[in-house]
């Protein structure tokens, strides 16, 4: 079974450029996250799709964040302007489901870094 | 909302030395609890999980994770840790805010097995 795939696998950009990254999750699988890990944090969710419909973006920028997942399959996650401090890995996951009990499997990630 | 929290933050042991990651989380209702791994170079992935039922979980590579609802832990054990056990390892929990379950992750224990 193929896992989840991104690209591309590192970016390096200036601030104030703009960049997206692209997700293809795991084939059947209707849950879809985009998790930023800053070094030495974490993964935080910023965004979560069910299908194609966002369920929880609550964490999001959404002044220079945005993400879509059209068709309930592959996502975009953009951002325009990007800051110093948008600099991190950034992990897309993808569940069968929302439940508490569905495994969140995770790609390679893209490591951003903004100069 | 939950929140996970890992007191460990680097952890050097020597191989066959006995492991004891901490793992401590907030919420005192139903809780599910998920231990990830993430070896150098390579993409987050799921050691063990524990939903209800038996506290004491068993996972891959001869991992294992106790689930100790009055002292709110759940933390993840191996008897004798080898090489290929260097990683950082992930504790993380649902956050039941709203409709959506999001996984709130702690911060990370990084591990460094030495020969």
């Amino acid at each position: 079974e193929a896992g989840v795939a991104q690209s591309p696998r590192y970016k390096i950009i200036e601030k104030r450029q703009s960049v997206a990254f692209w997700c293809n999750p795991i084939s059947g699988h209707a849950t879809l996250y985009w998790y930023q890990q800053i070094l030495g944090q974490g993964p935080k969710l910023l965004i979560q799709f069910q299908n194609n419909g966002v369920v929880d973006d609550s964490q999001l920028p959404k002044d220079r964040f945005s993400a879509e997942r059209l068709k309930g399959v592959d996502s975009t996650l953009k951002i325009q302007p990007a800051k110093l401090e948008d600099s991190a890995v950034y992990l897309c996951a993808s569940s069968l489901g929302a439940l508490d009990t569905d495994t969140q499997y995770f790609g390679p990630g893209t490591r951003l870094t903004v100069l | 909302a939950q929140s996970v929290s890992q007191h460990n933050h680097h952890v050097i042991l020597s191989e066959a030395a006995s492991l004891e990651l901490g793992c401590n989380y907030s919420y005192g209702g139903t809780v599910n609890l998920f231990w990830y791994v993430q070896y150098p170079g390579q993409h987050l992935q799921l050691l063990l999980k524990y939903f209800s039922g038996d506290p004491l979980v068993k996972g891959i590579k001869g991992f294992e994770a106790e689930f100790i609802k009055s002292k709110f832990s759940f933390n993840l054990r191996k008897p004798s840790v080898q090489w290929s056990d260097t990683a950082e390892y992930f504790c993380a929990a649902p956050n039941h805010a709203g409709t959506a379950s999001k996984l709130t992750f702690g911060t990370g224990t990084r591990l460094q097995v030495t020969l």
